[in-house]
């Protein structure tokens, strides 16, 4: 089982749309759990973290399972700019590197 | 958020030719950096993580005879990519941490892109 698994999408949606992404993680030890986006040949950027009892920035919701070790993004009201790839990361068995998911690929049209 | 640059943001070399990466964080003390490496439509892998002062510990898979780091002083880590090969051809991201801040982020640097011909 892949450390961090997230559905590759792509998710082709208009704007305004409310999409939801999924991961799972398999380290049961992991404690810090993250959202962050990749725009096409660029570096990654940090969206939010994630705690476990859930938390919302503005348009975008995270939420976080433990017992099924799955960590979800709602991002509400879907504009253009939020075309990117979502990445879903989680950090490692000592708690100093990130593990990162492939990604998802959301395209928003007008 | 603290600011990390990389130097260049894109090379090309000959095959058999060493190539040096330079990872700086501007605004801060890395007392931690880190390397990934991203083919495309992958994800980011951890190559090896650098501490300030001591020799670095790659994953698994990652020849350190071949990507040679160095963590000198705490704003500036190097890899060097030795005797390159096509295969190596990837987006080489480092980013930085400072564990002293209690702050639970990395920052990453925009990134080097690297062609071996």
């Amino acid at each position: 089982r892949k450390e961090v698994e997230q559905d590759p999408g792509p998710f082709n949606v208009p704007e305004g749309a409310t999409v939801a992404f999924n991961c799972t993680y398999s380290n049961s030890a992991s404690q810090s759990f993250f959202w962050y986006r990749q725009d096409c040949r660029k570096e990654p950027k940090l969206l939010m973290s994630v705690y476990s009892s859930g938390n919302e920035d503005g348009r975008f919701t995270a939420q976080l399972n433990r017992a099924s070790q799955y960590i979800s993004l709602l991002i509400r009201d879907s504009k253009l700019s939020d075309s990117a790839t979502y990445l879903c990361v989680v950090n490692n068995q000592a708690g100093t590197a990130l593990i990162f998911g492939k990604g998802t690929t959301l395209s928003v049209s007008s | 958020g603290a600011v990390v640059s990389q130097h260049p943001s894109r090379v090309i070399c000959k095959s058999g030719t060493s190539v040096k990466i330079e990872c700086r964080s501007l605004d801060f003390q890395a007392t931690t950096m880190f390397w990934y490496r991203q083919f495309p439509k992958q994800s980011l892998m951890l190559m090896a993580t650098s501490n300030e002062g001591s020799k670095a510990t790659y994953e698994q898979g990652v020849e350190k005879d071949k990507f040679l780091i160095n963590h000198a002083s705490l704003t500036l880590s190097t890899l060097t990519v030795t005797s390159a090969h096509p295969e190596d051809s990837s987006f080489y991201i480092c980013s930085a941490r400072d564990l002293t801040s209690g702050v639970n982020e990395q920052f990453f640097g925009p990134g080097t892109r690297l062609t071996v011909l």
